[in-house]
């Protein structure tokens, strides 16, 4: 089974700041790797998918990049509304894992 | 507007199986070419996916789950269920019901899934 590491596990940063979390799974997925934002009480928002293709609707600020095994969510430019937590998932050969989760706290 | 709703009994007895119902709304099962899926996220906890189900009746299952797990399809009502069996305490959660869409990747290239409506979510607590 393929196994998922995300780091760091929480984060607290301040509004405009840039962000960056990092997802790395323990075999070769190419680029089958999604990342959701969640809020408590919500259920997961999809933001991208494809490693770095962006979902309609998200804002611009949100990017995604990696292939292989190393991927990286970064967010630009804090907005109040970006905090939340984040979870990484693979999408390879039809099983759809989630990394543990980084909880991104206000400072 | 494509909408999820969840629903089955709130609380389940240790051993006994675990049945929730999805009820989809604003499009049709057997019109899509996606896949329909099962997320539950423990209190406190992170995200787990169950298990995944195409309206031709192909499924695909969490691993460490497969054994419990059994995901069906009713397009005659444009509805999805999971059956859970022996549950204990550990399979407490909130139990997500979602579409499963699919995309092409940059320059076209791949094709990819992700989770990309979703239900509310339903609370389900194992307890005698």
């Amino acid at each position: 089974d393929i196994q998922m590491t995300q780091s760091p596990s929480s984060l607290s940063a301040s509004a405009g700041d840039r962000v960056t979390i990092t997802c790395r799974t323990s075999q070769s997925i190419s680029k089958y790797l999604n990342w959701y934002q969640q809020k408590p009480g919500k259920p997961p928002k999809l933001l991208i998918y494809g490693a770095s293709s962006l979902l309609s609707g998200v804002p611009s600020r949100f990017s995604g990049s990696g292939s292989g095994t190393d991927f990286t969510l970064t967010i630009s430019s804090l907005q109040p509304e970006d905090f939340a937590t984040y979870y990484c998932q693979q999408s390879y050969s039809n099983t759809y894992i989630f990394g543990q989760g980084t909880k991104l706290e206000i400072k | 507007q494509l909408q999820l709703q969840e629903s089955g009994p709130r609380v389940v007895k240790p051993s006994e199986t675990l049945s929730l119902t999805c009820t989809v709304s604003g499009d049709s099962i057997s019109g899509s070419t996606y896949y329909w899926a099962w997320i539950r996220q423990p209190p406190g906890k992170g995200l787990e996916w169950i298990g995944s189900i195409h309206n031709s009746g192909g499924t695909y299952y969490n691993p460490s789950l497969k054994s419990r797990v059994t995901i069906s399809v009713d397009t005659s009502k444009n509805q999805f269920s999971l059956k859970l069996s022996s549950v204990t305490a550990a399979d407490t959660a909130v139990y997500f019901c979602a579409e499963q869409a699919g995309w092409f990747g940059e320059g076209g290239i791949g094709y990819y899934h992700g989770m990309d409506v979703w239900g509310q979510g339903t609370t389900v607590t194992v307890s005698s």
